[in-house]
């Protein structure tokens, strides 16, 4: 079965440092990887996406993220953390059906708060 | 609409009521996903609505909740004789039919059960 581990529930930084966010998976067959965000009161927003092709993905609001095969990591980064990016932020990996493909159901992290300190 | 419209955004209900949390799905989104978040939780999966497909109920977590979709659009969550411990937001969500395309969110009914 799949799963999404997000190493740290809280994360602080100041404004300006490099922002890092751990996400390791488990899946059966080449996963579809995902990173959400969700802002106080607001639902679900994708930040980027991995299916296939280029390993290292960029996303909106200066986001990236690279998929480690060996390593079965998604970690999510952003080189210079602003104020607005203070949020929580989910991983997410499609489930699979059959056994083989991927489908639109995700799998979520327990999520990353990640706050940013002026 | 523009995006996936939920209603209501909040939702008080007295323990053993029933609710009915309603899903306006993206015009032309064939898939459509019902998700709960609670403190302690995260997201969890519950239901899963694919085209004419029977639907993916593998997360709904008694038979107090079932769901449906009519006419391939809206979809209703219904929850019934409601406990304290389904306090939480449901989140929907829809997307075109491919695995690999974006979700796209709700901004979710706030339930309190008291």
């Amino acid at each position: 079965a799949q799963s999404v581990t997000q190493l740290g529930s809280h994360v602080s930084v100041s404004e300006g440092a490099l922002v890092l966010l751990r996400c390791n998976y488990s899946s059966s067959v080449p996963p579809y990887l995902f990173w959400y965000v969700q802002y106080p009161n607001q639902g679900l927003q994708l930040l980027l996406k991995y299916t296939t092709g280029a390993t290292l993905v960029k996303g909106i609001n200066g986001f990236e993220a690279e998929f480690k095969k060996s390593e079965t990591s998604f970690h999510l980064t952003k080189p210079s953390a602003h104020m607005s990016d203070a949020a929580e932020y989910f991983c997410a990996v499609s489930a699979i059906r059959g056994g083989s493909s991927n489908t639109g159901k995700l799998i979520f992290g327990q999520g990353t708060t990640l706050q940013v300190k002026p | 609409g523009a995006g996936v419209s939920q209603s209501p955004s909040n939702k008080v209900t007295e323990k053993g009521k029933d609710v009915e949390l309603r899903c306006d799905p993206i015009s032309g989104h064939t898939a459509l996903y019902w998700y709960r978040q609670s403190l302690g939780q995260g997201l969890e999966f519950l239901i899963y609505f694919q085209g004419n497909s029977a639907p993916d109920k593998s997360g709904l977590p008694s038979d107090r909740f079932s769901a449906e979709r009519t006419g391939g659009s809206v979809s209703t969550l219904t929850i019934q004789r409601t406990q304290q411990e389904d306090s939480a937001v449901y989140l929907c969500a829809s997307s075109l039919a491919d695995a690999n395309t974006e979700a796209f969110f709700g901004q979710g009914t706030r339930l309190t059960v008291v």
